[in-house]
């Protein structure tokens, strides 16, 4: 079956610019997702939905950077007035939420590789 | 200092070889860990999954838990062209939804 998938695949942006970064999960997978992926860092988390709620943002680095959910479906992660430092791949997940917590298995995506000039 | 630390590597063996990768943490409140292995260019995907202490085997990949050390472990044995690929630990807590992931180690497996 389809996985989860993002789109762009590659997106080039000017400093001070805003962008969109969109993912559709697994059909039916009720939690969303979102993590960066910087160069020797690591996978960052960024935020988790459940259904279209997002009960932990934690990890979205400023108030420049949003996320939405609609439709207990696809989410849009905009990042606002880009900075350099926020270059990096942008990796979505999603899982069924079976049990709930982590032994719900998250698939993820292919990742948006953003490169902020 | 980070929450999980993962050596990036590069780690370069021969085909067959056992390879080891590891990670230590410091936060004592995590009680689920995993392993993530990422192709280029492709987003991460689920290896192994221990919950707690102790060895979890499967085919030809081993994950170990030693929660008194802060320390897990995965083996592969006989390694192949086809494991070249990066390795991120990662884990999280009871009642958590995110996971948290070390830095990645960069394997590559040489015919």
């Amino acid at each position: 079956g389809a996985g989860v998938s993002q789109s762009p695949s590659n997106k080039v942006t000017e400093k001070g610019k805003d962008v969109e970064l969109r993912c559709d999960p697994i059909s039916g997978h009720t939690a969303l997702y979102w993590y960066r992926q910087s160069l020797g860092q690591g996978l960052e988390f960024l935020i988790y939905f459940q259904g279209n709620s997002a009960p932990d943002k934690s990890g979205l680095p400023s108030d420049r950077f949003s996320a939405e959910r609609t439709g207990g479906s696809v989410s849009t992660l905009t990042i606002q007035r880009t900075q350099q430092e926020d270059s990096a791949v942008y990796l979505c997940a999603s899982s069924l939420e079976l049990a709930g917590g982590p032994t719900d298995t998250q698939y993820f995506g292919p990742g948006t590789r953003l490169t902020v000039l | 200092q980070k929450e999980v630390e993962q050596d990036p590597g590069p780690l370069s063996v021969p085909e067959g070889a056992i390879v080891s990768l590891n990670c230590t943490y410091s936060n004592s409140a995590f009680q689920y860990f995993m392993w993530y292995r990422q192709y280029s260019r492709k987003g991460p995907e689920l290896l192994m999954y221990t919950y707690s202490s102790g060895n979890k085997e499967d085919g030809r990949f081993t994950a170990q838990v030693d929660k008194s050390s802060k320390y897990i472990s995965l083996f592969i044995r006989d390694s192949q062209p086809s494991d070249s690929a990066t390795y991120l630990c990662a884990m999280t807590w009871t009642g958590a939804q995110k996971l948290v992931f070390g830095q990645g180690t960069r394997l590559t497996i040489n015919p």
